[in-house]
């Protein structure tokens, strides 16, 4: 059974950096598109980004274009989404998924970010 | 590239029948047979209940099912359960230089 195992929670401050990480498992990681989604408190879900792991091309949201970067690192089988500097308004839950033609067939657990001072 | 439009709620008794609408553009849902619907229960991962407008996915019982019909794609789920309560979601692909996902706003099922 495929498998997306995200790390866990994070409490960060303002202005610090983070990298949260989405580790595939049981397919070929380099075929498949891995795609990130935010879940504020109360909202709905909303896509941040995708990126191909097999030559790591990206695609990202207008809304956070320029505020996140996504990567991946092949060799393990693993995927990132990173922060520069963390703003209060940065606090969600953020999922990874595993695509296949715009469905998200398989999911993680989900990483729960808190930023406060 | 705007989410899709979809009800914010809707609700329905045990064993009864409901759908869900997710309304988009000749962009997106009327562009592409790739709508995909979720469900997502608070504090768990989103689960894959139809792909492909109509699709379910092994697992998924045949009381969901789907449709499409120009800008508009629908979720129907029939023999209401208590555990069907829960978020819905819709998703599209979408022709954009940008990302080419969108959710929809999501649909908060009660299940009277």
């Amino acid at each position: 059974e495929v498998q997306l195992v995200q790390s866990g929670a994070e409490v960060k401050k303002p202005g610090e950096s983070l990298k949260i990480s989405c580790k595939g498992s049981r397919y070929t990681f380099t075929n498949q598109w891995i795609g990130w989604v935010r879940q504020m408190p109360g909202k709905g879900l909303e896509w941040m980004g995708i990126i191909n792991p097999g030559d790591s091309n990206t695609k990202y949201s207008p809304s956070f274009q320029g505020q996140v970067t996504l990567s991946v690192d092949r060799s393990i089988s693993t995927a990132y989404l990173q922060w520069s500097s963390l703003r209060a308004s940065d606090s969600a839950m953020y999922y990874c998924a595993k695509l296949h033609y715009g469905s998200a067939e398989n999911w993680g657990q989900g990483t729960l970010v808190t930023v406060s001072s | 590239q705007s989410a899709l439009t979809q009800p914010a709620s809707v609700s329905g008794s045990p064993g009864q029948s409901i759908t869900i609408s997710c309304t988009g553009t000749s962009s997106d849902v009327g562009a592409y047979n790739y709508v995909s619907w979720y469900r997502h229960h608070p504090g768990k991962a989103p689960k894959l209940i139809l792909d492909e407008v109509s699709n379910r996915p092994s697992g998924v019982p045949d009381r969901f099912s789907g449709s499409k019909s120009g800008n508009t794609a629908s979720l129907t789920i029939s023999g209401l359960q208590a555990e069907d309560e829960a978020d819905y979601y819709c998703c599209s692909y979408v022709t954009s230089s940008t990302l080419d996902v969108v959710f929809g706003g999501g649909t908060k099922l009660t299940v009277l």
